[in-house]
């Protein structure tokens, strides 16, 4: 299973809302998950399950969907948001697949 | 708390082995799938391999097959990846990721441990 994130890159402002889509190459249920990772450190856990945030994570992170179409939303983009978001599946194998990542930087 | 802390990366050549450690703290290690996710400079995520809680089953990624064995020792918290038959493009950072209980996300990661193949 291939996922592929869209758009690769993106600029935007704070307080934006951003969107970004992640397209699986067939269908996935709802085994999606979203990390997000500055530069340096490593991914964090954002969204399990396609829809349901991880502890400590704010809410203006949301996701959406199943099957082979997924979002993640920011709904008002704050500084420290400014980073790479990966989605990824998990299945029998290979047990973790990542997309291909998007960068989200300042306008 | 979860800490998860890599080690033994370096700068090693090509053909060489190299062994990652990756010791784990404030949960109960022996109870949660650990895995090996790593990351070429400027690159995306690649996971490598996986192993359950109690050794009864172990994946790799194909491109480490053969090349790179998982092991965990639950009663020191650690996990390990033993690296041979090292390449250029082994070179990346390597991370060691805990497994969500319930789940097959990656909840915890470690801050990673640079691995360098050169000559």
């Amino acid at each position: 299973i291939q996922l592929t994130q869209s758009p690769s890159s993106l600029s935007a402002s704070v307080g934006d809302r951003v969107t970004i889509t992640c397209r699986a190459s067939q269908g996935i249920s709802s085994y999606l998950a979203w990390y997000q990772q500055k530069p340096g450190n490593a991914p964090k856990l954002l969204i399990y399950a396609a829809s349901t945030l991880h502890s400590g994570v704010p809410s203006r992170f949301s996701g959406s969907g199943s099957g082979t179409h997924f979002t993640l939303t920011i709904s008002s983009l704050q500084p420290e948001d400014f980073a790479t978001y990966y989605c990824q599946q998990f299945g029998s194998y290979p047990p973790w697949t990542f997309g291909q990542g998007t960068k989200v930087e300042i306008k | 708390e979860v800490h998860l802390v890599e080690s033994g990366g370096g700068l090693v050549k090509p053909g060489g082995s190299l062994r990652l450690s990756c010791a784990a703290s404030g949960f109960t290690f022996s109870t949660y799938t650990m895995n090996w996710v790593r990351q070429a400079p400027g690159k995306g995520l690649e996971w490598l391999s996986s192993i359950s809680s109690t050794n009864s089953y172990i994946y790799y990624t194909d491109s480490v097959k053969g090349r790179f064995t998982i092991s965990r020792d639950n009663a020191k918290n650690s996990l390990y990846l033993q690296m041979n038959s090292l390449r250029a493009e082994d070179t990346a950072v390597y991370y060691c990721a805990r497994e969500r209980d319930g789940g097959a996300e990656g909840d915890y990661w470690g801050q990673g441990t640079l691995v360098t193949v050169s000559s």
